[in-house]
């Protein structure tokens, strides 16, 4: 099955600055990756995704990125902001509405 | 996307007892998940529920042990038997993404404490 490895699990950063979390996936036939922010005491919610056939996709200060070739995917969040602190969670998903597997999620901090 | 509600948000429990956690959706949704998040962990799903037919359970959980039920297109229960602390976590439930959108939605969470 698919097994999706996240990277780092925690990552400080001062406020306006950049921070970039990396995700790696291991089953070729995934071909959809969401990203989930999770604040205290929250579900996971839902912040960007990409489909297999696209590159990079960006909504405002969040961007991601994927390669297919070499299997990562990577979130990108800049002139970060003190409401961006929380866990993120990569995944893999197959096509349709198959089993989704998550990553070992990071902890943002964003420091004022 | 889906709203979906969850209750209890929380709750204290006693060893050898069993919680019921319901998951109320306000659109119909043909799959339903359930997720456990053990405390600092990612999510690992414990089961799919579609409406009709018994939840396709992941290695590791049991209907025994997770029995869910599924009476309609908007509604779910999970029930954790038995408890030990060992099933201290908190247990999302989530939907499908609407039209074009695969990701899922989650609930608040139910987290669960067994002393």
């Amino acid at each position: 099955g698919e097994n999706v490895e996240q990277h780092p699990s925690t990552l400080s950063v001062q406020e306006g600055d950049s921070a970039v979390i990396k995700c790696t996936y291991s089953d070729s036939a995934s071909n959809y990756f969401p990203w989930y922010k999770q604040e205290l005491g929250k579900g996971p919610q839902l912040i960007i995704d990409i489909r297999s056939n696209v590159g990079e996709k960006k909504d405002q200060r969040i961007a991601v990125t994927l390669n297919k070739t070499a299997k990562h995917f990577s979130l990108h969040i800049t002139e970060t902001q003190p409401e961006d602190s929380a866990v993120y969670f990569c995944a893999g998903q197959g096509g349709g509405y198959q089993k989704v597997t998550f990553g070992t999620g990071t902890k943002l901090q964003v420091i004022p | 996307s889906a709203v979906i509600s969850q209750k209890p948000s929380r709750d204290i429990c006693q060893r050898g007892t069993s919680l019921t956690i319901q998951c109320q959706v306000d659109s119909q949704v043909t799959m339903m998940f359930w997720y456990r998040q053990q405390p600092g962990q990612s999510l690992t799903l414990i089961a799919t529920a579609n409406q009709g037919s018994e939840a396709t359970y992941e290695s590791g959980f049991v209907i025994d042990k997770f029995p869910i039920s599924r009476p309609n297109l908007t509604f779910s229960t999970l029930t954790v038997s038995n408890m030990s602390p060992e099933d201290s976590s908190i247990y999302l439930c989530s939907v499908e993404g609407q039209d074009t959108n695969y990701g899922y939605t989650f609930g608040s969470g139910t987290r669960l404490t067994v002393v």
